[in-house]
């Protein structure tokens, strides 16, 4: 079964570095989405990307955060100068979009980051 | 402002035993109502509900969606310990544009 991809599985940065993590979703899929999960909190919202743009984002979503999909497979989330709070799990997920059940999230198996 | 709420928070039951897990949202342009398993790390699918009413099934777990009282349950009958997982009712809006997820629901499963 296809499998979004997620790379690396752990990241480890300085506060203040640029991090970008990268997913490659499942190959079919018009719709990526971004989320993050503190530890111990919810799966929160940040972005949405459909047709080479950004649909919508969530007040997470600041100047420091950025996406692209610049090669037509990979989608990138890209934090420009991270905060200690930025520690988080950080999912992808994409959907095929309407109809025929495609609306459901396929998640990949996340990005542990850890800001020092 | 739209939200889903999620309850019970956590539940602690013995295997054997069958579990309800609740959900209601308030919700502009609602679409889908999603239910998803987190247990170490990533949500994985289990139930997507559009239409009111109708029963999806999977082995032990079903789900049922009832728009008028905006809330949906999640069942769990004859528990094993493997079902021990935080499980995430979500929205999606017609604009597809996101997936709202709620607290969860943390349930743990003993022998």
């Amino acid at each position: 079964e296809p499998e979004v991809t997620q790379t690396p599985s752990h990241q480890v940065t300085q506060m203040g570095q640029e991090v970008i993590l990268r997913c490659v979703p499942i190959s079919n899929h018009l719709y990526f989405y971004w989320y993050r999960q503190i530890l111990g909190q919810k799966v929160e919202f940040l972005v949405s990307f459909y047709n080479n743009e950004i649909s919508e984002k969530s007040e997470i979503f600041d100047d420091q955060f950025s996406v692209e999909r610049p090669d037509g497979s990979n989608f990138t989330l890209k934090i420009r100068s991270t905060k200690l709070e930025d520690s988080a799990m950080y999912f992808c997920a994409s959907s095929e979009g309407v109809g025929q059940g495609g609306e459901k999230l396929l998640f990949g198996s996340g990005t542990q980051l850890s800001v020092l | 402002e739209d939200k889903v709420v999620q309850s019970p928070l956590s539940l602690v039951v013995h295997e054997g035993d069958t579990v309800t897990l609740n959900c209601s949202y308030e919700v502009t342009n609602f679409r889908s109502l999603l239910w998803y398993k987190q247990e170490k790390k990533a949500p994985t699918f289990l139930f997507m509900l559009t239409s009111s009413g109708i029963e999806k099934k999977s082995g032990r777990l079903s789900s049922i969606l009832d728009k008028k009282e905006l809330s949906s349950i999640l069942n769990i009958t004859a528990t094993q310990t493997g079902d021990s997982a935080i499980y995430l009712c979500a929205y999606l809006k017609t604009s597809y544009d996101k997936v709202i997820f709620g607290p969860g629901t943390s349930l743990s499963v003993i022998p």
